[in-house]
């Protein structure tokens, strides 16, 4: 079955760091969205991308970055990390750049930044 | 600005009840909306996907309707049991289909 699978599941990293989260889909989607969840703020688009080598800033993509080589990895780094940016991110997919279109999500990666 | 609102933000209610969630939305231009839940720890399971041009949808013992013209979809739920205990979040597009979302509503069925 067609699935997104991200890695590492938890991470705890420190300040200044750079870390990259792995986003990984099997539907053969063209486009691809992180999201971050935080209490009090919901759940909230980072970077996003409709094709390889196409990437978007979402409304919260200060500090984070995105590219495409492909079509089924979307991976997000985060160049120097901050305590700001401790929460769970999701990665979601859907089938093509119509706004009809069903979105599916990964399981999550919360990390840590100490 | 597309706004999306989830009232109540937590919900409890004895097994076997039936109930509605309640999502509002600001801009009645939508393309579709999409209800999700969340097991705590867990990631957004789709549930339902509404378009613009449906009235509703339904999936087992859940039933999703749409008013564009008054900025409200509802999520009924028939029968709860104890598994249905999670968060339930709606979701819009915009354009592009980048989702906004709402706070989500935390159920809790008792047994």
């Amino acid at each position: 079955d067609a699935e997104i699978t991200q890695s590492p599941r938890h991470k705890i990293t420190e300040t200044g760091r750079q870390v990259t989260l792995a986003c990984h889909q099997t539907w053969n989607h063209n486009n691809m969205f992180w999201y971050r969840q935080d209490l009090g703020h919901g759940l909230r688009l980072i970077h996003y991308s409709y094709g390889v080598h196409d990437t978007n800033k979402g409304e919260v993509s200060d500090g984070y970055s995105v590219s495409r080589s492909n079509t089924e990895d979307l991976p997000l780094t985060l160049e120097s990390a901050a305590s700001s940016q401790t929460s769970v991110y999701f990665c979601a997919s859907s089938e093509s750049a119509g706004d009809q279109d069903e979105q599916f999500f990964g399981p999550g990666t919360r990390l840590t930044v100490l | 600005k597309q706004e999306v609102t989830q009232i109540p933000a937590a919900l409890s209610v004895p097994e076997g009840e039936n109930l509605v969630l309640n999502c509002s939305f600001t801009d009645s231009a939508i393309y579709n909306l999409q209800w999700f839940r969340q097991d705590p720890g867990k990631g957004l399971t789709s549930l339902l996907l509404i378009q613009s041009s449906q009235r509703e949808q339904t999936s087992g013992r859940l039933n999703a309707s749409l008013d564009k013209s008054s900025g409200r979809s509802t999520l009924y739920i028939a029968a709860s049991q104890p598994g249905d205990s999670a968060t339930y979040l709606c979701a819009l597009p915009n354009q592009g289909g980048k989702l906004i979302f709402g706070q989500g509503t935390e159920l809790s069925v008792k047994p």
